[in-house]
């Protein structure tokens, strides 16, 4: 699975929109973008993935440049309760072997929404 | 409601003993997984399953075991042979073994004394 990086941490205000950025230059054709929250000593929760096309559901929307190089997740009106760690995952789907259900966390960007 | 059930939430035990953990979903989903948590750290998979009767170790299998006998119960047991097992231990279950959407539980804390 392509590696991601994104930074440690973010800071936004609540009510203005949070822009959390992953590069994952070595993704492949075939994979593709998820994005994953940890609220504090809870599980991890989906919120959305994406091939190539720009994406949106009520959570979020996830944009990802036209290269596949990096992508921006946006969470368009954030509060206090979106503070959470945010991972950016990469992975095939689709596909057998030794890509099932398995996702590859790494440390995220603990996001700080403050009033 | 549907979902995943992890108990218990809270686990203390002493060293050399073994512990299991429950996961119970009623999701439907044919396929399940154990991950581990440790502290500032991202997930790691134990173990998954991708239909009954079925399973596959993960990337730290050593010192843990599961059964899946039933589809909805996906029990993991941490063995005296785990070294470290003091950890947040989260369950998770997908409707199928091929998708990266998966749905955690609220997750199991082991602290080993």
């Amino acid at each position: 699975d392509a590696k991601t990086t994104q930074p440690p941490s973010m800071d936004c205000a609540e009510g203005r929109a949070a822009n959390l950025p992953c590069n994952h230059s070595t993704i492949s054709g075939n994979e593709y973008v998820y994005w994953y929250r940890q609220i504090h000593s809870q599980g991890p929760q989906y919120i959305i993935h994406g091939l190539k096309n720009n994406e949106t559901n009520e959570m979020a929307s996830l944009i990802i440049t036209e290269d596949r190089k990096s992508s921006t997740l946006i969470l368009p009106h954030a509060t206090l309760r979106d503070t959470a760690v945010y991972y950016c995952i990469v992975r095939p789907q689709g596909v057998g072997g030794t890509s099932y259900g398995k996702l590859t966390f790494g440390q995220g960007t603990i996001l700080t929404v403050h009033p | 409601d549907g979902g995943i059930t992890q108990s218990p939430k809270y686990l203390f035990r002493k060293e050399g003993q073994n512990v299991t953990l429950s996961c119970e979903q009623n999701l439907n989903h044919d396929a399940m997984y154990w991950y581990r948590q440790d502290p500032g750290q991202g997930l790691r998979l134990i173990y998954y399953s991708q239909i009954v009767n079925d399973f596959q170790k993960g990337d730290i299998a050593e010192g843990y075991s599961v059964s899946r006998e039933k589809k909805e119960s996906f029990p993991l047991t941490v063995t005296s042979a785990q070294k470290n097992p003091t950890a947040f231990y989260l369950c998770a279950s997908s409707i199928f073994s091929n998708t990266g959407e998966l749905f955690f539980g609220e997750g199991s804390r082991l602290t080993v004394l």
